[in-house]
């Protein structure tokens, strides 16, 4: 198994510009979640997935969209991209039945907007 | 929004020393986890927590849930300079909900 996948591992965006940040899974998980990491703030859940078709936001949602149409892949679009946008951004995943907050993290991208 | 109060921000000790490290909230969380990240890689999970009072090991790892449910700490024994990274907690207040809430870690740096 290659666990969490992302793509890219870097990327430098100009103010405005759109992307979408990939990620992918191989352990038949239901939940999935993106996270930001700013130093000295820790991670921050941006948006979360509780299986294929369900979304739901979370601490820091605005400027992100996400969608979930298969349970392997849940992408996350910066429609319209911000200096503040500028982070490391994880995916993780975990199984969602019993111990469904043992979260696998994916090792991240690294975005800088302009 | 919601935060969990991690201490300390960073260490810089001795090889083979102890260390002990905490996380505090305001409010109530079901699940702590304890996670390890080195540079340039994701999160890694050391130790779950799932009840209040659990004493739970891993290794030289142990942490514990503490019985108010409103703090866990984290004890690394006899350090070795692999034990460099970040270490954060992370709490979830309802159960499968797939939404942590991370401290915001604690630097160790281990002098050989």
């Amino acid at each position: 198994n290659a666990g969490v996948t992302q793509t890219p591992k870097f990327q430098v965006l100009k103010t405005g510009q759109s992307m979408t940040l990939q990620c992918a899974q191989d352990m038949n998980h239901e939940y999935m979640s993106w996270y930001r990491q700013d130093p000295g703030m820790g991670l921050r859940l941006i948006h979360y997935s509780v299986g294929a078709g369900i979304t739901d936001q979370g601490e820091v949602p605005n400027g992100y969209n996400v969608s979930r149409s298969t349970t392997e892949d849940f992408p996350l679009r910066l429609l319209s991209a911000a200096p503040s946008q500028t982070s490391v951004y994880f995916c993780a995943s975990s199984p969602g039945t019993g111990r469904s907050d043992t979260q696998y993290f994916g090792p991240g991208t690294r975005l800088t907007v302009l | 929004g919601q935060q969990l109060n991690q201490s300390p921000q960073s260490m810089f000790i001795q090889e083979g020393e102890d260390v002990s490290m905490n996380c505090t909230s305001s409010s109530i969380f079901n699940t702590w986890l304890w996670y390890k990240q080195e540079p340039g890689e994701g999160p890694v999970l050391l130790i779950a927590l799932y009840k209040a009072g659990e004493l739970t090991s891993n290794g030289r790892l142990t942490a514990q849930f503490g019985i108010t449910r409103k703090d866990s700490f984290l004890n690394i024994s006899a350090s070795i300079p692999s034990d460099v990274g970040i270490y954060f907690c992370a709490g979830q207040r309802s159960s499968n909900t797939g939404k942590l809430i991370f401290g915001q870690g604690t630097t160790l740096q281990v002098k050989p």
